[in-house]
């Protein structure tokens, strides 16, 4: 499985951006790129994927690499519910078992008021 | 939409004692998943799910048995529990490599 690696932690003031890095040097062309978070106490909650381009939605942005050996999760404004543990995973879509979501230590953001 | 619905919320067990831990998805999905975390560490995929009557080894697939006899079960259950076998469990399904959705899982704890 491809790996990915994450900062262990960081931290943030509520009301800024937060930029969470992501490496994935052995990326292969079929892999999607997935974000998920986990509030404390909660099961994981979808954030954002994506695969080539730069990718929008409610809760955050997805910046891609050109190269698509690494990526950022950018949440806009940090609130205090953004406090979580974030996962990077490479999801692969080429059939069958490589479906697998393959979940690392992630990274804990700490969002201070 | 229910999404996932994972029950029981809340479960003891003795140790040697069986049971099935409930997974449903009304989203038409056909890949499905079963995880542990343990205290203070990532998810482990313990069986995964193509599609009904298809389902793998994940990581940690000692002491589970997993079946799919529809779309949208997927029942994880524990043969002989242990106490290693304390933990929250999470299910999940997505429509290929799409969004994942998991359930809010079940906290088992085996005394």
């Amino acid at each position: 499985d491809a790996k990915t690696t994450q900062p262990n932690s960081m931290e943030s003031n509520e009301e800024e951006p937060v930029h969470l890095p992501c490496n994935h040097s052995t990326i292969s062309g079929t892999d999607y790129i997935h974000w998920y978070r986990q509030l404390p106490s909660q099961g994981p909650e979808y954030v954002i994927h994506g695969l080539t381009s730069n990718v929008n939605n409610r809760m955050a942005s997805l910046a891609i690499a050109e190269d698509r050996k690494s990526s950022t999760l950018i949440l806009h404004r940090a609130t205090l519910r953004d406090a979580a543990v974030y996962y990077c995973i490479l999801r692969a879509n080429s059939g069958g078992s490589n479906y697998k979501l393959t979940f690392g230590k992630g990274t804990l953001l700490t969002v201070n008021p | 939409n229910a999404g996932v619905t994972q029950t029981p919320k809340f479960q003891v067990l003795k140790t040697g004692q069986s049971m099935t831990l409930q997974c449903a998805q009304d989203m038409n999905h056909e890949y499905m998943s079963w995880y542990r975390q343990d205290p203070g560490m990532g998810l482990r995929l313990i069986h995964y799910s193509v599609g009904a009557g298809i389902t793998d080894q994940g990581e940690v697939p000692n002491g589970y048995n997993v079946s799919r006899s529809t779309t949208e079960d997927f029942p994880l259950r524990l043969l002989s529990a242990a106490p290693s076998q304390t933990s929250v469990y999470f299910c999940a399904s997505s429509y290929r490599a799409g969004e994942a959705f998991f359930g809010q899982g079940t906290r088992l704890t085996v005394v």
